[in-house]
């Protein structure tokens, strides 16, 4: 089983579309997660960490289910821009080790 | 400040010849992390510094890689002799303890 999973979409909504994607990991123990946002042929670049408690940037919310061992993305609003792969990072205990999910493609169309 | 930066930013080599690429983290980083993506799959690490010290290679996927990290500033990652399936992007990201990663732009590195 991966360490972390994501639906690899593509995932096409049209521009002011509320968009959410979820992202599984399999270790109970990890400590630390993230959100990166990665387009095409260039760096993941951090979008957001993710916090216990939930956290919401501008038009993007992140939110934490231990239990599930799941974390999520919510986006609104969408514009053209936020057209880009999302990949969802968790690390290991100690923060020795950080596992990439697949990431997931988002398309927003005019 | 400045940002992860890697050289080159794209290599082409024939298979059996050797490259390095380089790694220059954000200054105060103690972490450097080593990250490779090959066509269509996920980003998979490769290996972890401390300073100068190796935390973690177990993503390393066989004896033709060598990184170093000497002094614990800039570090290279050396492929010698270089295979088919060694093609990807590799990416370098520096961090403080704890705290997320910040990746350069990624060497992208093609044997024939």
């Amino acid at each position: 089983r991966k360490e972390v999973e994501q639906d690899p979409g593509p995932f096409n909504v049209p521009e002011g579309a509320t968009v959410a994607f979820n992202c599984t990991y399999s270790n109970s123990a990890s400590q630390s997660f993230f959100w990166y946002r990665q387009d095409c042929r260039k760096e993941p670049k951090l979008l957001m960490s993710v916090y216990s408690s939930g956290n919401e940037d501008g038009r993007f919310t992140a939110q934490l289910n231990r239990a599930s061992q799941y974390i999520s993305l919510l986006i609104r609003d969408s514009k053209l821009s936020d057209s880009a792969t999302y990949l969802c990072v968790v690390n290991s205990i100690n923060f020795n080790k950080f596992y990439f999910g697949s990431g997931t493609k988002l398309n927003v169309k005019p | 400040e400045a940002g992860v930066t890697q050289f080159p930013s794209h290599s082409v080599i024939e298979k059996g010849q050797t490259v390095t690429l380089r790694c220059d983290p954000i200054s105060g980083h103690d972490n450097l992390y080593w990250y490779r993506r090959v066509m269509g799959k996920e980003i998979k690490f490769l290996l972890h510094f401390v300073k100068e010290s190796k935390q973690d290679e177990s993503g390393m996927p066989n004896n033709r890689f060598l990184a170093e990290r000497t002094g614990g500033t800039y570090s290279t990652l050396k492929v010698q002799p270089a295979e088919l399936e060694d093609s990807g992007v590799y990416f370098c990201a520096s961090s403080r303890t704890g705290q997320p990663q910040h990746f350069g732009d990624g060497t992208r590195l093609s044997i024939l």
